[in-house]
C-alpha cells in the first residue's frame, strides 16, 4: 500500500512553462525527500524538507512542506528539456516509502 | 568518489534459474537498502541492513528471495528459483547514520526472467 500519493501521474509540457506536482499523505512525516530519476539510472536526491511550512529553492525548483507535514509540492519555473524525468517523493526513514512518481516530459 | 556499485547492470535468465545481484555501498555508509521498481508497483523496499545486520525484511516478497551482507562493502540479493513476475529493476542504496535522509542509489540491475 502506497502511503504517499503523487499527482499528476504524467505531465507533458512545453519548454518555458511552469508546473507544480504534489505529494500527499494521510500520515505525518518527520521529513520528506524529493528525488529525480532519469531513464536507466537510480533516483538522485534533490532536497529534504523537515519543518512544517518550510520552503526550499534549488535554482528553478521550489519545494514546500505542508504545515501539517503530510504533504509537499514541487514547483518548476520555466521548465527545460533537461528537467524531464520521474519525480519521486519519499517519507520516513529506515522503512522509507516512495510515492509512485510523476513522470514529467518537457518538450523543446 | 565512487558511488554505489551494482552488478550486473542487465540480467536475462530463464524461469527456474538462480539469480544473484550484487551491491557495493559507498565506503563508510552503515546502512544498505535493496529496492525493486516496476511500473505497476513503483519503488518498493525489500530489505535493509545496518552494520551488516538485516533490520527489516518485511518487504521481501517470498522465501525465494534472500539477501546477505557478509561485510561492510558487499551485499547480495538472490532469487531462487526465479519467475517471470520477478522481472523488474533492482536498486541498492546506502546511507550514513550521520545523514539519514540522504540515500544514494546505485544504477540498478534490470532483471528479465523469461
Amino acid at each position: 500500500t502506497q502511503l504517499l500519493e503523487q499527482s499528476p501521474q504524467f505531465l507533458s509540457i512545453q519548454e518555458g512553462e511552469n508546473l507544480t506536482v504534489y505529494c500527499n499523505s494521510s500520515s505525518v512525516f518527520s521529513s520528506l525527500q524529493w528525488y529525480r530519476q532519469e531513464p536507466g539510472e537510480g533516483p538522485v536526491l534533490l532536497v529534504t524538507v523537515v519543518t512544517g511550512g518550510e520552503v526550499k529553492k534549488l535554482k528553478r525548483l521550489t519545494f514546500q512542506f505542508g504545515d501539517a507535514r503530510k504533504d509537499s509540492s514541487l514547483h518548476i519555473t520555466a521548465a527545460q528539456p533537461g528537467d524531464t524525468g520521474l519525480y519521486l517523493c519519499a517519507g520516513g526513514w529506515g522503512d522509507m516509502r516512495f510515492g509512485a512518481g510523476t513522470r514529467l516530459t518537457v518538450k523543446p | 568518489d565512487a558511488g554505489v556499485i551494482q552488478s550486473p547492470r542487465h540480467e536475462v535468465t530463464e524461469m527456474g534459474q538462480e539469480v544473484t545481484l550484487r551491491c557495493k555501498p559507498i565506503s563508510g555508509h552503515d546502512y544498505l537498502f535493496w529496492y525493486r521498481q516496476t511500473m505497476m508497483r513503483g519503488l518498493e523496499l525489500l530489505i535493509y541492513f545496518n552494520n551488516n545486520v538485516p533490520i527489516d525484511d518485511s518487504g521481501m516478497p517470498e522465501d525465494r528471495f534472500s539477501a546477505k551482507m557478509p561485510n561492510a562493502s558487499f551485499s547480495t540479493l538472490k532469487i531462487q528459483p526465479s519467475e517471470p513476475r520477478d522481472s523488474a529493476v533492482y536498486f541498492c542504496a546506502s546511507i550514513t547514520s550521520g545523514r539519514v535522509n540522504e540515500q544514494f542509489f546505485g544504477p540498478g540491475t534490470r532483471l528479465t526472467v523469461l
